[in-house]
């Protein structure tokens, strides 16, 4: 069972903007930096955000995060059709002394 | 351009070790400031993190999986393998390997992935 919880599932038409949650305690999210993995249907995850809130080269700006106390956020502004993918949250945790993944998000696109 | 490519066996007798390799191209495995990882996905669900070595040769693992988990890194021929002992049905999964960007815990992450390679723990 993950440490990180993120809601089962998010859908938006295309134009949305679509915020997924990742709630984690104070060994994890609360005392380390996190990081946002995409995964395409059939395809290895990809690094989408990491340190919080930055994107690796190739990554478009309509993709952001942030994080506050022991909670994350993704955003996805301006929802296109080929957004339609798995996201998952992830950070190490202290306590643990491991990487730990989030539960996943399903997003829709409509 | 990094690339990394998981190979072995994508049947495997329960009670017996899975091994996988991962062989890195485009760049040395014994390069300082990063890591080397396996994470893998059971058919339908999220991701696991097993375990990452380290350049150092230092090793860390899920603890629900450390008992049984073996990193061998072999830098002379630029891969780096994965050994799980004892499996079940339950390590019946697509494992990938990965590269961390950093070393840094406190900035951890998995910034190149190879494809994955599906492994079916079955008699």
């Amino acid at each position: 069972q993950s440490v990180l919880t993120q809601p089962p599932s998010a859908s938006g038409t295309p134009g949305q903007r679509v915020t997924i949650s990742c709630s984690g305690g104070s060994s994890n999210i609360g005392s380390n930096t996190v990081n946002w993995y995409q995964q395409l249907p059939g395809t290895a995850p990809k690094l989408l955000i990491y340190s919080n809130n930055q994107r690796p080269s190739g990554v478009p700006d309509r993709f952001s995060g942030s994080k506050s106390g022991t909670s994350a956020s993704l955003a996805i502004s301006g929802l296109q059709s080929e957004d339609e993918a798995d996201y998952y949250c992830a950070a190490w945790d202290d306590s643990l002394n491991g990487y730990v993944f989030g539960t996943g998000t399903k997003v829709t696109v409509l | 351009q990094l690339q990394l490519q998981e190979s072995g066996p994508g049947l495997v007798t329960p009670s017996e070790t899975l091994s996988l390799t991962c062989i890195v191209s485009g760049g040395s495995i014994s390069s300082s400031g990063y890591s080397w990882a396996w994470i893998r996905q059971p058919p339908g669900k999220g991701l696991e993190w097993i375990g990452s070595i380290y350049y150092s040769g230092s090793t860390y693992s899920n603890p629900s999986l450390k008992s049984r988990v073996t990193l061998p890194v072999d830098t002379s021929k630029n891969r780096f393998s994965l050994k799980l002992s004892s499996v079940t049905a339950a390590d019946t999964a697509v494992y990938y390997c990965a590269r961390t960007g950093t070393t840094d815990k406190y900035y951890y992450y998995m910034d190149v992935w190879g494809k994955g390679t599906t492994v079916t723990v079955s008699s």
